[in-house]
């Protein structure tokens, strides 16, 4: 059974920085791109970023505008797990991240994601 | 800038039809995908590609797709399917993906 799981969500305040982590199990984690989708208290939800696979295309990333030069997304295939370092937080980055398992828009498994609130 | 247009809401009686649209000037180019949010709970896919259903999704929920606009229709609405729907594309990079803001189906 494919599962994700966020974690490293939490209070942090302006100007801080935060690592969140996707572990997920259930399939071949180095075959797959993997997705940060975020949403702010009841908003919608906003695409954040994603990590090709090495396999093929380089583990290259991709990143929304509003958060490039702040955010980092890695992987570590060794150990399952996707990353999001978020640098230089600002209350605008307050929201609950999910990560995706992702085939091109195809997000097809979602984790139940973690709530970064960014406040003083 | 990559933007998709959606209605802010939708209300259905139950068993009736319900529509959601979505607008972007990539969509003859690029795929749509759908996504069904229930409060408290991750999103979740029902549509890829424009018009393919995944395994698992109920045959009532279709897409469909013409110029510029991408619609996501469910048959004989039920009170379960009241939800927010998210539709999703690329620009015409494929690099950079956004959502739409989102349609709240409300089922009267």
């Amino acid at each position: 059974e494919v599962h994700l799981a966020e974690s490293g969500g939490g209070l942090v305040q302006p100007g801080r920085s935060l690592r969140l982590s996707c572990s997920v199990s259930g399939f071949n984690f180095d075959e797959y791109a993997m997705s940060w989708v975020r949403q702010a208290p009841g908003k919608g939800l906003q695409w954040v970023g994603f990590i090709r696979s090495k396999k093929g295309y380089g583990g290259t990333v991709e990143y929304a505008a509003s958060v490039k030069g702040r955010f980092t997304i890695s992987r570590d295939d060794s150990k399952n797990i996707a990353y999001l370092q978020m640098n230089s937080l600002n209350t605008e980055d307050t929201a609950v991240y999910f990560c995706t398992r992702t085939l091109s828009g195809r997000y097809d498994h979602w984790g139940r994601g973690t709530l970064v609130t960014v406040s003083s | 800038s990559h933007e998709l247009t959606q209605p802010p809401s939708v209300s259905v009686s139950p068993g009736q039809t319900a529509r959601i649209t979505c607008s972007g000037d990539a969509l003859p180019k690029e795929y749509a995908y759908w996504y069904q949010q229930r409060p408290g709970q991750a999103p979740v896919l029902v549509i890829y590609e424009d018009t393919e259903r995944p395994s698992g999704i109920p045959e009532r929920f279709s897409g469909s797709t013409s110029g510029t606009r991408v619609t996501l229709t469910i048959s004989g609405v039920q009170a379960e399917d009241e939800a927010d729907y998210y539709c999703l594309s690329a620009d015409s990079s494929g690099t950079s993906w956004v959502f739409g803001g989102g349609t709240k189906l409300t089922v009267l």
